[in-house]
């Protein structure tokens, strides 16, 4: 079946390291995003790609990084940059610019 | 200008109610309104969505009216059932016909209860 793995479903991260989630798909979508979601806060865009080796910031790209060296994947790292890193990450992808998303399962991330 | 406000931040409905959730825009340039529903631990999955160009569109128990005017829309659960209750965000984007990507704007979601 076709659909997006992230990977992996939790992740604890000590403070000040980087750490990089997963987002795979095999839906042959052009389009790539990764979402941020708090309590009370709905889901904020961090970034997002259109093709390979293009991608653009979001609203809260801080602290983030991408890369998109493959149509099927696009890794989202979490620097020690980010003050808050702790959240639920969404990752999703479109076919085309007309309608919606189709989402991952998520990966939450706990800083400890 | 960007934003999406949805109302209520939580609801609580009887089984067999109707769930009643509202949203308000900003931007007149948004043409498509769709709506997510997501289950604990899961990732937001397309529900039902709109165009600007009819008031209402129906999908069995689930209903989106939309008042262009006013700029706002909502969605009602007819004969609401316990595996209703999960979390629900409005959206909004602007359609991009020519290229492979939307930015979708999400409102803040509202957490539906059925109680049995």
């Amino acid at each position: 079946d076709g659909g997006i793995t992230q990977s992996p479903k939790y992740l604890f991260r000590k403070e000040g390291q980087n750490v990089t989630l997963s987002c795979e798909q095999n839906l042959n979508h052009d389009a790539m995003y990764w979402y941020r979601q708090d309590p009370g806060q709905g889901l904020r865009l961090i970034y997002y790609s259109q093709i390979v080796n293009d991608f653009q910031k979001g609203d809260i790209a801080e602290g983030y990084s991408v890369s998109r060296e493959k149509k099927e994947s696009f890794p989202l790292t979490v620097t020690s940059a980010q003050k808050n890193p702790t959240a639920f990450y969404l990752c999703a992808s479109s076919k085309d610019g007309i309608y919606g998303y189709t989402f991952g399962s998520g990966t939450r991330l706990t800083v400890v | 200008q960007q934003q999406v406000k949805q109302s209520p931040q939580s609801l609580i409905v009887q089984k067999g109610g109707i769930s009643i959730i509202n949203c308000a825009y900003e931007n007149t340039a948004f043409d498509y309104f769709p709506w997510y529903q997501q289950f604990p631990g899961k990732g937001p999955a397309l529900l039902i969505a709109i165009r600007p160009d009819v008031s209402e569109k129906k999908e069995g128990r689930f209903t989106i009216s939309f008042n262009k005017s006013a700029k706002q829309f909502s969605l009602h659960i007819m004969d609401s059932q316990p595996g209703d209750s999960a979390t629900y965000f409005c959206a909004a984007s602007r359609i991009q016909e020519y290229s492979s990507a939307s930015k979708i704007i999400f409102g803040s979601g509202t957490r539906l209860s059925i109680r049995p």
